[in-house]
Order: C-alpha cells, then sequence, then structure tokens
C-alpha cells in the first residue's frame, strides 16, 4: 500500500470548518483513499472513502486533487466531539489498513 | 451501516493463563477478518488477518501460536492470547468488511487487555 503523509496535529475552533490534509504521492490507480477517525480508547470510526470524484456524506466531503496525489478531508462545522486522531489511508480492495500516525485534531470551543 | 461487535470491551487476567476475544459482524457476512494491536500512544499495528475456514496469516513478528485465531463462521472471529504476559497488555482491536470489492473496513470497539 502507498504511504502516506498527514500533519502531527492541528486545532479548529467550534463551528468552523476543519480542513485535514493528506499527501499520498506513490498512490496508484486502483487505490482508493480512506479517512477514519479514533477517539480515545475506542476502535477507528469510518468516515469517506473515494477514488477520484470528490465526496460527501453526512459526515464530511473529500476532496481529491486530480492527479490524486494528495487529499483533503473537510468537517463543515466542526464540534467538540470532532476532536480525534483522524487517519487517511490508501487501500486496495480486500486489503487491511496500514495505519500511519495520523493528525490529532483538537477542536476548541 | 455495517456493524462490529467485540467481546469483552476490557479484562484483566494473570499471567500464564488465557483470553479469548471474540469479534463479531453484526449485520453482514465477512469472509476476512483483521486483528490490529494498539499500544499506549501509537498506532493501530496489523496483528492478522483471519479467513472463514482457512488458517490466519500472521503479520511478521506476530507468534501465531501465542495469538491463536478461529474464523469458524463468517459472522464470526476469535483471538485467543495464550500464556499471556504483561507485555501483552494492550487494546486489541478487530474489523471486517460487508461484501463489495472496496466497502470499507469497519471496527470494533476494542478489548483492553491487562496481564498483571
Amino acid at each position: 500500500d502507498a504511504k502516506t503523509t498527514q500533519p502531527t496535529s492541528m486545532d479548529c475552533a467550534e463551528g468552523r470548518a476543519a480542513n485535514l490534509p493528506c499527501n499520498h504521492s506513490t498512490i496508484s490507480g486502483n487505490e482508493y483513499v480512506y479517512w477514519y477517525r479514533q477517539i480515545h480508547s475506542q476502535g477507528p470510526q469510518y468516515i469517506i472513502h473515494g477514488l477520484k470524484n470528490n465526496e460527501t456524506n453526512e459526515m464530511a466531503s473529500l476532496i481529491i486533487t486530480e492527479d490524486r496525489k494528495s487529499s483533503t478531508l473537510i468537517l463543515p462545522h466542526a464540534t467538540l466531539r470532532d476532536t480525534a486522531v483522524y487517519y487517511c489511508i490508501v487501500r486496495n480492495s480486500g486489503y487491511a489498513l496500514n495505519f500511519g500516525k495520523g493528525t490529532s485534531l483538537l477542536v476548541t470551543p | 451501516g455495517a456493524v462490529v461487535s467485540q467481546h469483552p470491551s476490557w479484562v484483566i487476567c494473570k499471567s500464564g493463563t488465557s483470553v479469548k476475544i471474540e469479534c463479531r459482524s453484526l449485520d453482514f457476512q465477512a469472509t476476512t477478518m483483521f486483528w490490529y494491536r494498539q499500544f499506549p500512544k501509537q498506532s493501530l499495528m496489523l496483528m492478522a488477518t483471519s479467513n472463514e475456514g482457512s488458517k490466519a496469516t500472521y503479520e511478521q513478528g506476530v507468534e501465531k501460536d501465542k495469538f491463536l485465531i478461529n474464523h469458524a463462521s463468517l459472522t464470526l472471529s476469535t483471538l485467543t492470547v495464550t500464556s499471556a504476559h504483561p507485555e501483552d497488555s494492550s487494546f486489541y482491536i478487530c474489523s471486517a468488511s460487508a461484501p463489495g470489492s472496496q466497502s470499507p473496513l469497519h471496527f470494533g470497539n476494542g478489548t483492553r487487555l491487562t496481564v498483571t
């Protein structure tokens, strides 16, 4: 699986949009970009995934650059409950997810 | 959405004893489940891939005789930590995906194992 690079930590004010970047410059053509988050002492929670088109669901939006070498996860209106470690992972079908260190997002009042 | 249930959520055991952790897919069938381990302040590390009806595949450095995996049905995989030692204390998490080539993996809520 291709590796990803994420900032170690980010802050965001409550109610503002949180934009979490991810670089995956070695992604291959059949690998999808997945985003998960982990709140302390819980299992990871699936957020969203995509191949090359932008995606949106009830939790977040995923913007993937045209060359697919980077992506951004957008939480449109961050709340205190969005404080977590966010993982960007590229994955091929049927394979396990290989977790990096992720981005620790702190949402402040 | 797909739900993965893990039991127990925490367990304390004495050195030398064995502990079994169950992972169930509640509303879908999973031919493959994955077991992870997470030490404090670290990321999740893949331990093994559990395949229904066949032997599990272990990652390098994970002892298959110590971490026994059984995937006897399409909705249940178990991880048994045999002859547990304090260094096995960790957060164990399972995951599975619903059928579909790019279905996301869903995770259980983890099992906190403390070996005294």
